[in-house]
Parts: structure tokens; C-alpha cells; sequence
């Protein structure tokens, strides 16, 4: 098992773009989550998963925010048309059960958006 | 809603000396547990140490431990005989139905 995994590492695109990133978990963890962190800052929750299911999004991803997770395995996260804002690292984690437990993260994607 | 807070921006440390970082949450949950978690310049989030709410012994591991009082809500992350390697931000996290961090505390280690 290599661990979270993020695709790409880094994404530079022009704003007014849509782009998507990918998020493969440890095999057999069924929670995802899926975080934003900007420079110096904590970590905040955008969304996760149980299975296949989204059970909660964060008031802080609005419309042009999406993810999936198709078959309760990867997961997706598109940001469309992209803003200035968006700049940061999205950070994907993965848990292997509900509850309690230890999130093992990715090394993250950083987005800039010029 | 959980609440991790972590009001020590940045910190600074002698080699080879001692911290203390501070966290509190505010939680309604009984079952959780606790972490702090390191991030180091531009690496991969990683885990430093746990504690499960449930245990009233502090947890150890190797020079790191922390002070866990229930009660208060307090999670505190003490490092022992501090390297150059520690450098890095330090995150205070939440664990019940979801997970929460602090906004992180930024360690250097001084030569």
C-alpha cells in the first residue's frame, strides 16, 4: 500500500478555468475527506465521503465546487471557473472507518490561479 | 459544532530544549479522539501522536507526549530535547463523526 495519493502535485491554470483533481485513498478506507489550506493557515473541511456517499460539504464550497466518488474508491474535486481565491493546497485524507480514527493525507495539490 | 483552537501562532526552541504547545476543542461528543499532526515546509501532513478520549493516561511517543485533561478540554503536545528536524507547523486535530484542525502553530528549532 503507497498511501494517499494526489494527482496532479501542482496545477497553474488562468482563471475562468475549470479544473479537476484526483484523490486515490488507501485501499479499503471508506471515509474521504477533502480539505483547502492556504499559506500558514489550518487545514478546512470541504467535503468527505463514506463510500460512495458525500455526507457533509462545508458552507465554504459554493456552487462551482464539486466532488465525487464513483464506486466508493478515487474521488474527484472540480473547481469550476476558476477565481484568483481558489489559490491554494487541497489536501485529500482518507480514514478506514467511521468514527474515530486516524486520517492518513496525501501530499496535496497546489492550485494557482493566475 | 467542534472547535480546536490553537492560540500560540508561532513558537521557538533551543536545541535540544524543551516545548509545550497548546491546544483546546470544544466538543459535545463523548467519543473521540485527539491528534497532532506536523506538517514541515511544503511536505506531507504526518502524525506525531494520538490519544483517544477514552484513556486517561497521557500518550508517549519517543520525545513526544502530551497532557490531556478531559475536563478542561485541553490537548497539550510537549516535545522533548527539540532537533533541527522538528521545525515545522503543528496541527491540534479533532476526531469524532468528522475531522478538525487548529489553525497550526509554526515551530522553529534554533541551532
Amino acid at each position: 500500500d503507497t498511501g494517499v495519493s494526489q494527482d496532479p502535485r501542482h496545477k497553474i491554470t488562468k482563471r475562468g478555468q475549470n479544473v479537476t483533481f484526483r484523490c486515490d485513498p488507501i485501499s479499503e478506507h471508506n471515509r474521504l475527506y477533502w480539505y483547502r489550506q492556504t499559506l500558514g493557515q489550518g487545514p478546512e473541511f470541504l467535503t468527505y465521503f463514506q463510500n460512495e456517499a458525500q455526507l457533509e460539504k462545508s458552507r465554504l464550497l459554493s456552487d462551482r465546487f464539486s466532488a465525487e466518488r464513483p464506486k466508493g474508491s478515487f474521488s474527484t474535486l472540480e473547481i469550476q471557473r476558476t477565481e484568483q481565491g481558489d489559490s491554494a493546497m487541497y489536501l485529500c485524507a482518507s480514514s478506514p472507518r467511521t468514527g474515530p480514527t486516524e486520517a492518513f493525507f496525501g501530499q496535496g495539490t497546489r492550485l494557482t490561479v493566475v | 459544532a467542534q472547535t480546536v483552537t490553537q492560540s500560540q501562532p508561532e513558537m521557538s526552541v533551543q536545541e535540544a530544549e524543551t516545548v509545550t504547545l497548546s491546544c483546546t476543542y470544544d466538543t459535545s461528543e463523548n467519543n473521540y479522539y485527539l491528534f497532532w499532526y506536523k506538517q514541515p515546509p511544503s511536505r506531507q501532513m504526518i502524525l506525531v501522536i494520538r490519544q483517544e478520549a477514552y484513556k486517561q493516561q497521557n500518550a508517549t511517543e519517543n520525545r513526544f507526549s502530551v497532557n490531556f485533561q478531559k475536563a478542561a478540554k485541553s490537548f497539550s503536545l510537549k516535545i522533548s530535547d527539540s532537533q533541527l528536524g522538528d521545525t515545522a507547523m503543528y496541527f491540534c486535530a479533532f476526531s469524532g463523526n468528522q475531522f478538525y484542525f487548529g489553525t497550526g502553530t509554526s515551530l522553529t528549532v534554533i541551532p
